[in-house]
């Protein structure tokens, strides 16, 4: 079966660094997404890999290892308003969106 | 305002009632979606469409079902709804099958 795996929870300070990491099992591989979604809200896209390697937009950054199925996205200074929870997404070899459940993410000041 | 409509925002059902879920986007993207999404699961796929059209089913199709008649509108039908139907339900485009999706504000469906 295709599965993605996120931490189900993550706290993090004001100001410091966190690091979201996502594994996944999936048929096939084009790509993949992290997305951040607020409470009540939808999500919203954040970066797209499809080769391996670094990512950045800004604070954020986004990894990925092909081999390892693995990425993480990589948050700096964090703000408060990064209180979210993050989405990691698999697009497979049917071109489908495989979804993480969601890392929630609290920020503490 | 360009974007992903979807009507309505919220809405209390009772169980065996026919409803449609409404989503127009006027972003011109060819494919567009339906996801569910339930507290500690990821978002499910229901149905798609890579083009106006055509459609075809996702993760969990049964119970709902979907048309394609051109490329702004695509609504999700639920024939009987049942209590497990109830969830957040987010249509969304993207301008091809392997392009990143974009999201509606979301419908908050409660079958009771």
């Amino acid at each position: 079966g295709q599965n993605i795996d996120q931490p189900t929870e993550m706290t993090a300070t004001e100001g410091a660094i966190v690091q979201i990491n996502c594994t996944y099992q999936t048929s096939g591989f084009n790509g993949l997404f992290w997305y951040q979604q607020h409470a009540g809200e939808a999500p919203t896209f954040l970066s797209y890999n499809v080769l391996d390697g670094l990512e950045e937009k800004g604070r954020f950054s986004s990894f990925l290892s092909r081999s390892k199925g693995y990425s993480y996205l990589l948050l700096k200074e964090l703000q408060m308003k990064d209180s979210a929870s993050y989405l990691c997404a698999v697009r497979d070899s049917n071109y489908q969106l495989i979804w993480g459940a969601g890392t929630k993410l609290i920020i503490k000041p | 305002i360009a974007g992903i409509t979807q009507a309505p925002t919220s809405q209390i059902l009772a169980a065996g009632r026919r409803m449609t879920l409404r989503c127009t986007q006027d972003m011109r993207h060819n494919a567009m979606y339906w996801y569910r999404q339930d507290l500690g699961l990821g978002l499910r796929l229901i149905h798609y469409s890579n083009t106006a059209g055509t459609t075809g089913k996702g993760e969990v199709p049964d119970g709902y079902s979907v048309s394609r008649a051109n490329t702004d509108d695509f609504p999700l039908t639920l024939a009987s709804a049942v209590p497990s139907q109830t969830s957040v339900y987010f249509c969304a485009t993207s301008r091809e099958a392997n392009t990143e999706a974009f999201f509606g504000q979301g419908t908050r469906l409660t079958v009771v």
